[in-house]
């Protein structure tokens, strides 16, 4: 069966611009749920979404939002972009959130310039 | 607050080599702790454990949980340079009966495995 799959692979973007990103999970996954991952910081859990809801949230700030499809497809916004938004946007799917079936797809490189 | 400690950071090995990998937590609710090995882009599972004293094998890896002293080590035999890669370990906790889960994550130990 398909994987995750994100769009784009890979991003170029100037600072002050925004940008949208999409995770279409495994079929049959409900839960999505977002993460950053850069050098020295490890995975950085943005949030997730199931069934169309937010259910848990990371500590990041209200430039990064997300929503999620009734088809389960996810899409993440940042606005305003930083330099230092420049990371790895991986996301995983999952059944119903836990850790069954946790699957990541290929992730989002965002260089921001 | 819910922490997941992955030690060593980063690990330089030979060829042939064993290496052993540690995973300490602090979670409330513990539910099943998660290995994924991550090369390039995706991070791809491993183990989940849930149990105490029972290890997971497969191949060259193996893995263990202590669910009273907290930790999980990751076992590598005979190490390969396929080996290279980080590990990352996961904790499952769950904050309402049945109702929701979440992931919690340690920052991953970098291993190189020279030829």
């Amino acid at each position: 069966k398909a994987g995750v799959t994100q769009t784009p692979r890979y991003l170029i973007k100037t600072r002050g611009q925004q940008v949208t990103l999409s995770c279409s999970p495994i079929s049959g996954h409900r839960s999505v749920s977002w993460y950053q991952q850069t050098p020295g910081q490890g995975l950085q859990f943005l949030f997730e979404y199931f069934s169309e809801t937010q259910r848990n949230k990371g500590n990041f700030p209200g430039r990064f939002s997300g929503r999620q499809f009734s088809n389960s497809r996810s899409e993440m916004n940042v606005s305003t972009l930083e330099l230092g938004d420049s990371a790895l946007y991986l996301c995983a799917s999952s059944w119903r959130g836990g850790s069954y079936g946790y699957t990541f797809g290929s992730g989002t490189r965002l260089t921001v310039v | 607050e819910d922490k997941v400690v992955q030690s060593p950071l980063s690990l330089v090995v030979h060829e042939g080599d064993t290496v052993t990998l540690n995973c300490s937590y602090e979670v409330t609710n513990f539910r099943s702790l998660l290995w994924y090995k991550q090369e390039k882009k995706a991070p791809t599972f491993l183990f989940m454990l849930t149990s105490s004293g029972i290890e997971k094998k497969s191949g060259r890896l193996s893995s263990i949980l202590d669910k009273k002293e907290l930790f999980s080590i990751l076992n590598i035999t005979a190490t390969q340079t396929g080996d290279s890669a980080i590990y990352l370990c996961a904790v499952e906790r769950e904050y309402q009966a049945g109702n929701n889960r979440k992931l919690i994550w340690g920052l991953g130990t970098s291993l190189a495995v020279n030829p």
